[in-house]
């Protein structure tokens, strides 16, 4: 139990566009959802908290409008990278809480190429 | 803000060696305390946790001791497997509810 996918798992843009990333939670409901980015070898750096039915909440230098995060339901979010430049370009891992708590169960992240 | 300091890899062992992973953390109150394991082309999955000082977390032979006078949570294993290679992160949980990670320990054992 307690699955989380990420789709698409690795994909590659053009610098300007825009590419969206799906977080699901597959067998329960996450009330909350964050998403991480990491580089290589290093940490996991929390962008983002995101509440069903309401604004996320971004970490302290994480541009909200690059950045556009959607919870639309208690099994979905998404993370849009607009107008992406190649320093964009990282892996990004999402996680989902079942309840209020510290447990979080994690995606198998996506990495991100922009060209 | 929290923050971990976590001993830097990459670790390479034998084996059936013993291993410890030191981590240390700086926190607010008493947060409750995490080891996450990353094996090669997956998620980050919770290894143990302890949630108040002297709990011992366990699993898979894993062991991490909650020692809030040296505000540390290292992790022990007495004989590691071939299948024990992954990245390894400490994770202090803070108290709105969010994780702080270590940078991360890459561990390879070989056979």
């Amino acid at each position: 139990g307690a699955v989380v996918s990420q789709h698409p798992s690795w994909v590659i843009c053009k610098s300007g566009t825009s590419v969206k990333i799906e977080c699901r939670s597959l067998d329960f409901q996450a009330t909350t959802m964050f998403w991480y980015r990491q580089f290589p070898k290093q940490s996991l750096m929390l962008m983002a908290t995101s509440n069903e039915g309401s604004k996320a909440t971004y970490e302290q230098g994480v541009e909200k409008d690059k950045f556009l995060i959607n919870h639309a339901s208690l099994t979905l979010s998404t993370l849009t990278v607009t107008s992406a430049h190649p320093e964009d370009s990282s892996f990004y891992i999402c996680s989902a809480q079942l309840e209020r708590g510290y447990e979080q169960y994690f995606g198998p992240g996506t990495r991100l190429t922009v060209t | 803000g929290d923050s971990v300091t976590q001993m830097e890899g990459p670790v390479t062992l034998s084996e059936e060696a013993f291993l410890t992973i030191n981590c240390t953390y700086t926190a607010t109150g008493y947060p409750s305390l995490f080891w996450y394991v990353q094996y090669p082309g997956e998620g980050l999955q919770l290894l143990l946790k302890a949630t108040k000082a002297d709990d011992k977390g366990s699993n898979k032979g894993f062991e991490a001791t909650y020692r809030k006078e040296t505000t540390s949570f290292h992790l022990e294993k007495g004989s590691v497997q071939v299948s024990d290679s992954a990245v390894y992160f400490c994770a202090p949980g803070g108290s709105n509810y969010k994780l702080t990670f270590g940078k991360g320990t890459l561990l390879t054992v070989n056979p």
